[in-house]
């Protein structure tokens, strides 16, 4: 049974830099054909696609953020993560990270964190 | 950025009857050296998060109910529910899988009469 829970701060002020923890199981970062993806959603509007780690450690953002983004991986305890850099109240939305299909779907969804960014 | 559009932006349909919603993307999703649309479809459930429902244009996920289905090739693709029902109450968005950066559409807000 694939699960994924994020995890968060909750509230952060404008231009710090916020941090995102992906537990998952069910499957394997280190296995052929796996990959994380992260996604936000502001509240009563539609989906961002964010950034994609795989396996091989292959990198996919978005580049709408600007450089802003770091997706990255511990294999061992089974979790992703995902910074983003001087955050502006723009930023405030829930966060979810996904596991990729085969090919950059998402076929597993955790239940999302919310993230406030307010001074 | 692929532009994906999806319409209507919401419907109110009765239980039992069949519902088509579409989604357009700015440029062709067919890959040709597999003949392949790389598009998805998720359902969102008020307070939830999305779920796959569909990928591949018309490849419906285990577990999935067969009256969701999914159709369409290159720019233009469809989700049809053939028997709504109740539960079937939820936000519908499409992906475009095709190219970075992966884009959604605005999504199509199914109601129950």
């Amino acid at each position: 049974q694939v699960t994924l829970k994020e995890s968060g701060p909750g509230i952060l002020q404008p231009s710090q830099t916020l941090s995102l923890t992906c537990t998952f199981s069910g499957f394997s970062l280190s296995t052929y054909g796996m990959g994380v993806g992260w996604i936000r959603q502001p509240s009563g509007k539609g989906l961002e696609w964010l950034a994609n780690i795989w396996w091989d450690d292959d990198k996919y953002y978005n580049p709408s953020l600007k450089n802003r983004l770091t997706i990255s991986k511990d294999t061992s305890n089974n979790q992703a993560f995902l910074k983003i850099t001087n955050v502006d109240t723009a930023d405030t939305a829930t966060y979810y990270c996904a596991r990729i299909g085969g090919g950059h779907w998402f076929a597993y969804w955790g239940q999302g964190t919310l993230v406030t960014v307010s001074s | 950025d692929i532009v994906m559009t999806q319409t209507p932006s919401s419907q109110a349909v009765s239980a039992g009857e069949k519902v088509t919603m579409s989604c357009k993307s700015s440029q062709s999703l067919l890959y040709s050296e597999n003949k392949k649309n790389y598009l998805a479809w998720y359902q969102q459930k008020p307070g939830q998060s999305p779920k796959l429902l569909i990928s591949w244009a018309s490849t419906r996920e285990s577990g999935v109910p067969d009256r969701f289905i999914g159709s369409g090739s290159g720019t233009d693709f469809t989700l049809t529910i053939s028997s709504v029902q109740a539960e079937d109450l939820a936000v519908y968005y499409c992906e475009q899988y095709y190219d970075t950066p992966f884009t959604f559409g605005s999504g199509t807000k199914l109601e129950i009469k």
